[in-house]
């Protein structure tokens, strides 16, 4: 079992809806990121946070340590957002041995 | 401009060939590290290295060898005895270990 689960797997919306992604994870960690992938495969960090809230433009995300529970939501959103999303995990002893990624949630605005 | 390079984007080997993979990164972080990535799966870590002439298997080693001689490189071997090479692969570094990850743009490996 995967230890850091992301919902939903596949999100299609019209532009300007609010999106969310949920990530839950089973094991202790010290940080939890958000990365971007676009179709041609580079990855771009978009948060890393160990607690409460980070805003940069219309993405927000949050995190909840009690309940190991992570929420990306984009604002407004447009067809250029459209991306695959992934949450990955530090280790609870810093991660030097790497991050524990979720499977992605594939993400499509529609115009 | 600062940043990871990986080369090439796309390489196709035969089967049965080692094929070294290229990652260089210029940002002078000490930490280095190759995952893997595959169709419906999350990246999975196949090594790291937190410093020159040191590194540790991740959690898919197996056909797989790297080096580190130096700090900015950090290349990545698959050997033959990897039974299912076909995948897209992902080199990332950062400063220290709580420190935000940088990833590379990827190498997409394909075996004929």
């Amino acid at each position: 079992k995967n230890e850091v689960e992301q919902s939903p797997q596949n999100l299609t919306a019209q532009e300007g809806e609010f999106i969310t992604i949920n990530c839950s994870y089973s094991v202790g960690i010290s940080a939890l990121h958000w990365l971007q992938q676009h179709p041609g495969g580079g990855i771009v960090s978009l948060f890393m946070l160990s607690s409460g809230k980070k805003k940069h433009g219309r993405l927000i995300a949050t995190i909840n340590i009690q309940e190991k529970h992570s929420s990306l939501h984009i604002t407004a959103s447009h067809p250029r957002d459209s991306a695959v999303y992934i949450c990955a995990g530090r280790g609870s002893g810093g991660g030097a041995d790497g991050l524990t990624f979720g499977k992605g949630t594939h993400l499509i605005i529609q115009p | 401009d600062g940043g990871i390079t990986q080369s090439p984007k796309y390489l196709f080997r035969k089967e049965g060939q080692n094929v070294t993979l290229s990652c260089e990164q210029n940002l002078n972080h000490d930490a280095m590290y190759w995952y893997r990535q595959d169709p419906g799966q999350g990246l999975r870590l196949i090594y790291y290295s937190q410093i020159v002439n040191d590194f540790q298997k991740g959690d898919i080693a197996e056909g797989y060898s790297v080096s580190r001689e130096k700090k900015e490189s950090f290349p990545l071997t698959v050997t033959s005895a990897q039974k299912n090479p076909t995948a897209f692969y992902l080199c990332a570094s950062n400063t220290g270990t709580y420190n935000e990850q940088f990833f590379g743009p990827g190498t997409r490996l394909t075996v004929l």
